[in-house]
């Protein structure tokens, strides 16, 4: 079975800050890892993906997030918080059934608050 | 591309009613799935097709909960029967299914609440 834990419901960080969210994921096979953002009464968009092709993927916005098999993370980053990256952020790894690879299954989100 | 698009946006329902929310992905994929999400949680597999054929479903689907996708285009889930716990945003995606790497492209979602 695969699984993902975010690490903190909420993490606030200043304008200009680095931006961390961490992602920790547990999989039996090899992990193909998503990152997506939701902004207030909008749906999922794509910020980026692990596919196995490159460890250090950069996604839209300006986020990139390091797979890192040995510590099983898969942490975004941002060197500088705007405020338009206030939102919720959610890790999400694909899942595999007896049929082969279906849904997605997510953590529970992290919301990012940037203080001016 | 218009994007994956859903109907309603909204719905309101008593206890014991049955509901029906449509979902309209982008042209052209072949995948569609179906989330659910609570409030603070993040969203939860219900059940995906590949064109018309449903491949998967969560044991989260009770017999309740029924999902179609009539010649492999938009898809209609319904829930029969409501409860109060069924109240969640219902979330659709689709993708143009190649492989596990296959990105998932969310519409705006369904928030039903059960009175």
């Amino acid at each position: 079975a695969q699984s993902v834990t975010q690490l903190g419901s909420h993490v606030s960080v200043s304008e200009g800050a680095l931006v961390l969210l961490r992602c920790n994921y547990s999989s039996s096979v090899p992990p193909y890892l998503f990152w997506y953002v939701q902004y207030p009464n909008q749906g999922l968009q794509l910020l980026l993906k692990y596919t196995s092709a490159a460890t250090l993927v950069k996604g839209i916005n300006g986020f990139e997030a390091e797979f890192k098999k040995s510590e099983t993370s898969f942490h975004l980053t941002k060197p500088s918080a705007h405020m338009s990256d206030a939102a919720e952020y959610f890790c999400a790894v694909r899942t595999y059934s007896g049929g082969g690879a279906d849904g997605l299954t997510f953590g529970k989100g992290t919301h990012l608050i940037i203080q001016p | 591309d218009t994007g994956v698009s859903q109907d309603p946006r909204h719905k309101i329902t008593k206890r014991g009613q049955n509901v029906t929310f449509r979902c309209d992905p982008i042209s052209e994929h072949n995948r569609l799935y179906w989330y659910r999400q609570t409030l603070g949680q993040g969203p939860e597999f219900l059940t995906y097709f590949q064109n018309e054929a449903q491949l998967e479903k969560s044991r989260l689907l009770s017999d309740r909960f029924s999902a179609e996708r009539p010649k492999g285009s938009f898809s209609t889930l319904e829930i029969q029967r409501t409860e109060q716990g069924d109240s969640a945003m219902y979330l659709c995606a689709s993708g143009p299914g190649q492989g596990v790497t296959d990105t998932q492209y969310f519409g705006p979602g369904t928030r039903l609440t059960v009175l």
